[in-house]
């Protein structure tokens, strides 16, 4: 069926370390969106990405949409103890209404 | 303007009982989606309605039915409750129109977390 595959599944790192995480369709996707949960919480929508090949970024957050839009990445530079949580990427298959979220990768930081 | 809630947060029932949870969207969100949440599986798709009528399925058991009201607000419910139906429930709500416009961003609420002994 139509996934949306997300590597790794857990990351841990030390403070200060970079960070990313992998997200890739197996069909083109109209859009990707990031979203971050926190221990406890629920996730909370990060950003929406539309454009084949588009760059967003939010202070120390880089995200990045491929240029076929089957893959995207979100890059942490410079990790701090606020980012500990999982972050699922989520994309629209392009053509239907419907929204496939990946299965999350969990990071956990070293203070 | 007042973000998603469900009811109740907790709960706790027997294997073979049925549940009913209750999900209000974000006012003028037409599009409610459910979750499971387990720590295995990630965010696990069930099922999202727009104006009342159940417009994408997840492969979950006939066991999971969900509806939605005139006001959007939506319910899901298990019945036949099994143990490894344990799990945090979220909904989630989105401006997502009825022809794929509009935004599918989706804002989740706090969940419900249900378990099943």
């Amino acid at each position: 069926g139509q996934q949306v595959m997300q590597i790794p599944q857990y990351q841990h790192v030390q403070e200060g370390e970079d960070f990313t995480t992998y997200c890739n369709s197996s069909t083109t996707l109209s859009n990707i969106q990031w979203y971050k949960q926190r221990p406890g919480g629920h996730p909370v929508f990060l950003i929406q990405l539309v454009k084949s090949g588009e760059v967003k970024k939010q202070k120390r957050l880089t995200f990045q949409f491929g240029e076929a839009k089957k893959n995207s990445s979100l890059h942490i530079t410079a990790t701090q103890t606020t980012d500990v949580g999982t972050y699922f990427c989520a994309g629209i298959i392009q053509g239907a209404q419907k929204l496939v979220f990946g299965q999350g990768t969990r990071l956990t930081i070293n203070p | 303007k007042a973000g998603v809630t469900q009811t109740p947060r907790y709960l706790i029932k027997t294997r073979g009982q049925q549940v009913t949870l209750s999900c209000s969207p974000i006012s003028g969100h037409r599009s409610v989606s459910w979750y499971q949440q387990t720590p295995g599986q990630g965010l696990q798709f069930l099922f999202e309605y727009f104006s009342e009528t159940q417009r994408n399925k997840g492969n979950f058991p006939g066991r999971f039915s969900g509806r939605q009201f005139s006001n959007s607000r939506s319910e899901m419910n298990v019945s036949t409750l099994e143990l490894g139906d344990s799990a945090l429930y979220l909904c989630a709500s989105s401006l997502a129109g009825r022809t794929g416009t509009g935004s599918y961003e989706q804002y989740f609420g706090p969940g419900t977390r249900l378990t099943v002994t």
